[in-house]
């Protein structure tokens, strides 16, 4: 596979679940992101890794857990989540921080 | 800090009609500027750049000319197509080392 991919696709998870999102990027970047886009907001940055090192976290709640294992892959493990963070997940990488991004499809993420 | 700028949407057009979707910018010394387009169901595209003042970025039949007297980088199309119905983010990159700045996005609504 080439660019970004994410899975899965669709999630559907209650208050209590606990599940992960996978990112993985075949283009050789050594930046990765986790943004959420909603109605409300259209795009929030959550993390931002670099080099495998966490460098931004943006006041995201804890029951938001990311992992990056190296410089390829990109988790997002989920945990007693509310409905209010039902949205579209979006991950993204790029060769360094200040250059351009390239976006996986999403994970649409549905909690009841 | 820096911040992006660009018209609030919907905006709704006609088949064949001309487009112009603003977006101003803040910023310190000498950004990049971005137009991504996330079609439905999708994550954003890169739609085209440009690194320095004056540079023209295009693609697709869609243009911009990064105008750094104006602080603007409009995104315009001669004839839009129903197949450009998407959202239009306007971004841009502090310098190479600073992630990259999301403006709200637009939405555009092509009619047949």
């Amino acid at each position: 596979e080439t660019g970004v991919t994410q899975t899965p696709r669709h999630l559907v998870m209650g208050m209590t679940n606990k599940k992960s999102l996978k990112c993985e990027q075949h283009l050789g970047h050594n930046a990765m992101y986790w943004y959420k886009q909603s109605a409300k907001k259209p795009l929030e940055l959550m993390f931002v890794y670099s080099l495998e090192e966490r460098v931004e976290n943006n006041s995201v709640p804890s029951r938001f857990s990311p992992e990056c294992p190296n410089s390829s892959h990109l988790f997002l493990h989920l945990h007693t989540l509310q409905p209010e963070d039902s949205a579209l997940y979006l991950c993204a990488s790029s060769q360094g921080r200040g250059w351009e991004q390239f976006f996986g499809p999403g994970t649409r993420l549905t909690v009841l | 800090g820096d911040s992006v700028t660009q018209m609030e949407g919907p905006v709704t057009l006609s088949e064949e009609a001309f487009l112009t979707i603003n977006c101003t910018y803040t910023a310190t010394g000498y950004p990049s500027l971005f137009w991504y387009v996330q079609y439905p169901g999708e994550g954003l595209q890169l739609l085209l750049k440009a690194t320095k003042a004056d540079d023209k970025g295009s693609n697709k039949g869609f243009e911009a000319t990064y105008r750094k007297e104006t602080t603007s980088f409009h995104l315009e199309k001669g004839s839009v197509q129903v197949s450009d119905s998407a959202v239009y983010f306007c971004a841009l990159s502090p310098n190479r080392d600073d992630k990259i700045i999301f403006g709200k996005g637009t939405r555009l609504h092509i009619l047949p």
